[in-house]
C-alpha cells in the first residue's frame, strides 16, 4: 500500500506571497492532520479534518487554512507569508475508527520563505 | 492541553550499547503512546506503539515501557547499530486524537 504523498517536496517563496500544499493519504484513511516542524518549535499540530470538516484546530493565526476533499485528499494553504513560516510542513493520515488511530507521516513539504 | 516532556535531548552510545529515551505526559486519560523515529530529510516514521492496556512491549530490539501510575513512557533500543543514528520522537494524543510530541532526542550510535 502506498504511504501517505505531499507535493511539492521543497518550495522557495518571498514574504508576501501565499503557498498551497497538498497531501494524499493512505488509502482508506479518513482522518488528514498537518504539522508545522521547526528547529525551535519542534512538531506543532495545525489542523486535523475527517470527512472535509475540520475536527480540530492548533494555535495558528487565520493565515494557516486547510480543506479536505471527498477523497480525502487535503491541501493547506498559507497566506501573506512570513520569514517565520519557514518550516518543513508535515501531513499525517489515519484510519479513524473511532478510537485512536496510529497516524502515519509523509516526507514533508521544505518550504522556505525569502 | 497535553504536556509532553523528552529526556535527554541528545544521546550518544557506542555502538552495541543500549539508548533510554524518556518522556512524560501530563493528561491523566491519555491512552496511546507512539514513538516515532525521524532521519534527515524525511517525515516520522512510526517504529513502536503501545496502548494503555498493557505495561511493555517488544519488536526485536526496540521496547517500550509504560507506566501509568507515574505519567511516563520509555523508548529502550538494545544492541544499538549506526543505523539508529536519528531524531526520536514520543507523542500522545488528547480525546479529541489531537497529536502532541515531545521536543526529540537526537541518538548517535559511534561506530
Amino acid at each position: 500500500k502506498a504511504g501517505v504523498t505531499q507535493t511539492p517536496r521543497y518550495l522557495i517563496k518571498t514574504r508576501g506571497q501565499q503557498v498551497t500544499l497538498s497531501c494524499s493519504p493512505i488509502s482508506g484513511h479518513r482522518s488528514v492532520s498537518w504539522y508545522q516542524q521547526t528547529p525551535g518549535q519542534g512538531l506543532q499540530f495545525l489542523f486535523e479534518y475527517f470527512s472535509e470538516t475540520q475536527r480540530n484546530k492548533g494555535n495558528f493565526p487565520g493565515r494557516f487554512s486547510g480543506r479536505q476533499f471527498s477523497n480525502s485528499r487535503s491541501e493547506m494553504n498559507v497566506s501573506t507569508l512570513e520569514l517565520g513560516d519557514s518550516a518543513l510542513y508535515l501531513c499525517a493520515s489515519s484510519l479513524d475508527r473511532g478510537t485512536t488511530d496510529t497516524q502515519y507521516f509523509g516526507p514533508g513539504t521544505r518550504l522556505t520563505v525569502l | 492541553g497535553e504536556n509532553v516532556e523528552q529526556h535527554p535531548s541528545t544521546l550518544s552510545v557506542q555502538e552495541g550499547d543500549s539508548a533510554v529515551i524518556k518522556c512524560t505526559y501530563s493528561d491523566s486519560a491519555s491512552n496511546y503512546f507512539p514513538w516515532y523515529k525521524q532521519e534527515l530529510g524525511k517525515g516520522p516514521q512510526l517504529i513502536i506503539d503501545i496502548r494503555s492496556n498493557v505495561g511493555e512491549k517488544k519488536d526485536q530490539r526496540i521496547a517500550v515501557t509504560l507506566n501509568k501510575t507515574a505519567k511516563h513512557f520509555s523508548l529502550h533500543i538494545t544492541e544499538t547499530q549506526p543505523e539508529d543514528s536519528a531524531v526520536y520522537f514520543c507523542a500522545t494524543p488528547n480525546t479529541g486524537n489531537q497529536f502532541y510530541f515531545g521536543t526529540g532526542t537526537s541518538l548517535t550510535v559511534i561506530p
